[in-house]
């Protein structure tokens, strides 16, 4: 069972490039969510999806955009990437019940020049 | 904004010793969760205590939740240089699933 798996592990990007970033779960989660996380800052959300066709903002959503055409999958896009970008991004998954946990990809570390 | 707050922010102990992480948020929680973060790696779940609880175990981790003062701790007992990770609570303001609210994490260090 590999459970969230995130594409690419490491990428460099120039100013002004864009990109997405793959999440993929195969747990059958209803929910999954996009984190940032930057030193001394803890994991921020960006954007959220419960469910195929259903997407929303986090607390960090600018410069991102999302969309949901699978249960089992969950791109995030880099429109037009910046150095404030610089982060490493962790997707997650989990059950729709109340009071589940999170499960986490191992993240994309990701560095725009 | 963050809702919660790790202390201390770095740990040392040795093998052998118990490790006791606090955590204090600020607004009212449907849930409190604990997560595990190794070098490199992804956040991995320890434990999630609801808000009408007050203690739980697992293994060697035991979590409190007081709600009237807006903490929680995690001990670790026994500690082993496999612990060697960063902490983190998170929130969940509404019971969403979808949206924790992270604190900074508490860095700990178990030496041989």
């Amino acid at each position: 069972n590999a459970g969230v798996t995130q594409t690419p592990k490491f990428q460099v990007l120039k100013t002004g490039q864009s990109m997405t970033l793959q999440c993929a779960q195969d747990m059958n989660h209803e929910y999954m969510s996009w984190y940032r996380q930057d030193p001394g800052m803890g994991l921020r959300l960006i954007h959220y999806s419960v469910g195929a066709g259903i997407t929303d903002q986090g607390e960090v959503p600018n410069g991102y955009n999302v969309s949901r055409s699978t249960t089992e999958d969950f791109p995030l896009r880099l429109l037009s990437a910046a150095p404030s970008q610089t982060s490493v991004y962790f997707c997650a998954s989990s059950r729709r019940d109340s009071n589940q946990p999170q499960h986490f990809g191992d993240g994309t570390r990701l560095s725009i020049l | 904004s963050q809702q919660g707050e790790e202390d201390p922010q770095a740990l040392s102990i040795q093998e052998g010793e118990n490790a006791t992480m606090n955590c204090s948020y600020k607004t009212s929680i449907n849930n409190l969760q604990w997560y595990r973060q190794n070098s490199g790696r992804g956040l991995v779940h320890l434990i999630l205590i609801r808000s009408n609880e007050r203690e739980k175990h697992s293994g060697r981790l035991r979590v409190t939740l007081d709600t009237s003062k807006k903490s929680s701790s995690l001990l670790i007992t026994a500690s082993r240089a496999a612990d060697t990770a960063s902490y983190f609570c998170a929130t969940d303001l509404s019971g969403s699933g979808y949206a924790l609210n992270f604190g900074k994490g508490t860095s700990l260090l178990v030496t041989p």
